[in-house]
């Protein structure tokens, strides 16, 4: 069965810009999280999605989104990029609603470096 | 509120020896806690998991975590370290129910030959 995946897994943009990250979850799997990955500041909880509707979100600036497809994949996009939104950042999927008890399945996540 | 605290950002070991890593939590309610690894490049692999139940958990790659609720701790154990456990290990916490994730800052092993 193949695992979470991500696209892309490097990305340039400049300030200013926007981007948009993509997360396919495992087959079958109808819930994804998304955290951000940094040195300073750890991993950190973006949002969470299940069943196209986000049901939970951390606490980042409204140029953070996401949204949740029928088909469960997810995409988050970043707008007016930052230099300190220079960030690893990780896709999670989970089968049932991704309560404590449901293990969640780490993509290798998108490198974002803002220049 | 709840955070997870691992308090050894950098950790060496002789290949062979044992490990163990900590890790504090401060949660409201029963928590669930689990331990991940990052290896370079990759992203998060869960390594066990605690829910209730036996105290001693047991993990993939022989790994294992005693949770202590007196202490508030779910310190993660290895009796013997292979250079291939050369990474980055990461304590967690489930927030409520959902599936947030509460991360510690993470430990670095290093591990000599």
């Amino acid at each position: 069965k193949a695992g979470v995946t991500q696209t892309p897994r490097y990305l340039i943009k400049t300030r200013g810009q926007q981007v948009t990250l993509s997360c396919s979850p495992i087959s079958g799997h109808r819930s994804v999280s998304w955290y951000q990955q940094t040195p300073g500041q750890g991993l950190q909880f973006l949002f969470e999605y299940f069943s196209e509707t986000q049901r939970n979100k951390g606490n980042f600036p409204g140029r953070f989104s996401g949204r949740q497809f029928s088909n469960s994949r997810s995409e988050m996009n970043v707008s007016t990029l930052e230099l300190g939104d220079s960030a690893l950042y990780l896709c999670a999927s989970s089968f049932l609603l991704a309560v404590p008890g449901d293990e969640q399945f780490f993509g290798p996540g998108t490198r974002l470096t803002v220049l | 509120a709840q955070s997870v605290t691992q308090p050894d950002i950098h950790i060496t070991v002789s290949e062979g020896a044992s490990l163990e890593l900590r890790c504090n939590y401060s949660y409201g309610a029963t928590p669930y806690l689990f331990w991940y690894v990052q290896s370079p490049g990759q992203g998060l692999q869960l390594l066990l998991k605690y829910f209730s139940g036996d105290t001693l958990v047991q993990g993939i790659k022989g790994f294992e975590a005693e949770f202590k609720r007196s202490q508030s701790s779910f310190n993660l154990r290895k009796p013997s370290v292979h250079w291939s456990d050369a990474a980055e290990y990461f304590c967690a916490v489930g927030s409520g129910n959902t599936g947030k994730l509460i991360f510690g800052q993470g430990t670095t092993l290093q591990v000599k030959p």
